[in-house]
């Protein structure tokens, strides 16, 4: 079946740091690729998409890329803020497949000042 | 333009009690999903519908039942609280068509004592 595999957290930066989450996947068909972030106490909301290969999705100065030969979707961010700390969560959904997108299990974002 | 909203934001039961978890709509879309968030757990699938009149089983069904009766409306029922059930709520919905981004509501903070 599908899978998503995140890096494990937390992820510790300094504001201005770069940042990068790393994001893999299986999928038997060709998916949908989603970046979703979650600030405390608040539910999960798209941060950017990609839909094909090499699609490249970006939004609030964070970027990924599809990349269907190292099926990864790697979540990047050149200088980090403050407001940035979350969880960011990866997830796939296969046009031709299950009804269930497959989420990663999150990767939580502390930036300090 | 409401999106997705949850009702009540905060609950406390006592073991055995009975309560039902309001999710509404109004994006007109045709999948709507109930999880359960715990801490290290990531997101866990409880139930979901694909349209009105619909409901299937997800990763964690055990000790839930839902209802879909009108399109904009998911209810989560739990009929007799236990302990373990103490978690965060989320519902979202989609639209037609698999491969979209799911909206996400608040979520409802539940405590079972």
């Amino acid at each position: 079946g599908d899978s998503v595999t995140q890096m494990e957290g937390p992820v510790t930066l300094s504001e201005e740091a770069c940042l990068t989450i790393n994001c893999t996947y299986t999928a038997t068909g060709y998916p949908s690729l989603f970046w979703y972030v979650q600030y405390p106490g608040e539910g999960l909301q798209l941060l950017l998409k990609a839909t094909k290969a090499d699609d490249k999705g970006s939004n609030k100065g964070f970027e990924a890329t599809y990349r269907k030969e190292t099926t990864s979707f790697h979540l990047e961010k050149g200088s980090v803020q403050v407001s940035d700390s979350a969880v960011y969560f990866c997830a796939l959904s296969e046009a031709g497949g299950s009804y269930i997108p497959t989420f990663g299990r999150g990767t939580s974002l502390i930036v300090h000042p | 333009n409401a999106g997705v909203t949850q009702t009540p934001k905060f609950r406390v039961l006592k073991t055995g009690q009975s309560m039902t978890l309001l999710c509404a709509q109004d994006m007109n879309h045709e999948y709507m999903y109930w999880y359960r968030q715990d801490p290290g757990m990531g997101l866990r699938l409880i139930h979901y519908s694909v349209g009105e009149g619909t409901t299937a089983k997800g990763e964690v069904p055990d000790g839930y039942n839902v209802s879909r009766l009108k399109k904009q409306n998911f209810l989560l029922g739990l009929e007799s609280a236990a302990p373990s059930q103490t978690s965060v709520y989320f519902c979202a919905s989609s639209p037609s068509g698999r491969a979209h981004e799911q909206y996400f509501g608040p979520g409802t903070r539940l405590t079972v004592t």
